[in-house]
């Protein structure tokens, strides 16, 4: 069974610019949650769909999005760009029943210049 | 506000010289509590879940148990492959539903 997939694995980025990254699920995990992992505040939550709903949040600014499509793929959108949002962005997918099962993919990491 | 502390930070062990890794927990409504290996660039792996103090779980040189305010990660005659850094993350009830709080990790080195 083919692993979490996310979309673009690297990106640099200026300061003002959005940015959208792409994550596919395990076939069949219908939940998908998106983290921020930076050396000094580790991984925070940032929101979690499931269904095309968002089904849970995190304490991030709106400037950060989500959206999850009928094939349960997700995206997530960075508007305005700030420095402090260079990080490493994970997504996770959990099977049915079992949110608290979380498998990761390789995540996207981002530097904003 | 619920957090997760883990320590120590860092941990250097020789190859086969045992260990344990921390996780302190202060939250409400613990449902459960998570162990993951993260290798550098890549995605946490998951490798553990414990519901209730006592509980413990085996999987290979790694063991985890659970006690009501703190978790143990105990590595058994470690190995290089072993190196990572290992994180523990808290899921309890939240007003959006539930709330996965992780604590920072301990980076792991085992030399030969």
């Amino acid at each position: 069974k083919a692993g979490v997939t996310q979309t673009p694995r690297y990106l640099i980025k200026t300061r003002g610019q959005q940015v959208t990254l792409s994550c596919s699920p395990i076939s069949g995990h219908r939940s998908v949650s998106w983290y921020q992992q930076t050396p000094g505040q580790g991984l925070q939550f940032l929101f979690e769909y499931f269904s095309e709903t968002q089904r849970n949040k995190g304490n991030f600014p709106g400037r950060f999005s989500g959206r999850q499509f009928s094939n349960s793929r997700s995206e997530m959108n960075v508007s305005t760009l700030e420095l402090g949002d260079s990080a490493l962005y994970l997504c996770a997918s959990s099977p049915p029943g079992a949110v608290e099962t979380q498998y990761f993919g390789p995540g996207t990491r981002l530097l904003v210049l | 506000e619920d957090q997760v502390t883990q320590s120590p930070e860092a941990l250097r062990l020789q190859e086969g010289e045992s260990s344990s890794l921390n996780c302190s927990y202060t939250v409400s409504g613990l449902r459960g509590l998570f162990w993951y290996r993260q290798d550098p660039g890549k995605g946490p792996e998951f490798l553990f879940t414990l519901y209730s103090a006592g509980e413990e779980k085996e999987k290979e040189r790694l063991k985890a148990t659970l006690t009501k305010k703190e978790s143990f990660l105990h590595i058994t005659a470690p190995k290089p492959e072993d190196s990572a850094t290992y994180l523990c993350a808290a899921l309890t009830n939240s007003n959006s539903g539930y709330a996965l709080n992780f604590g920072k990790g301990t980076s792991l080195l085992v030399t030969p």
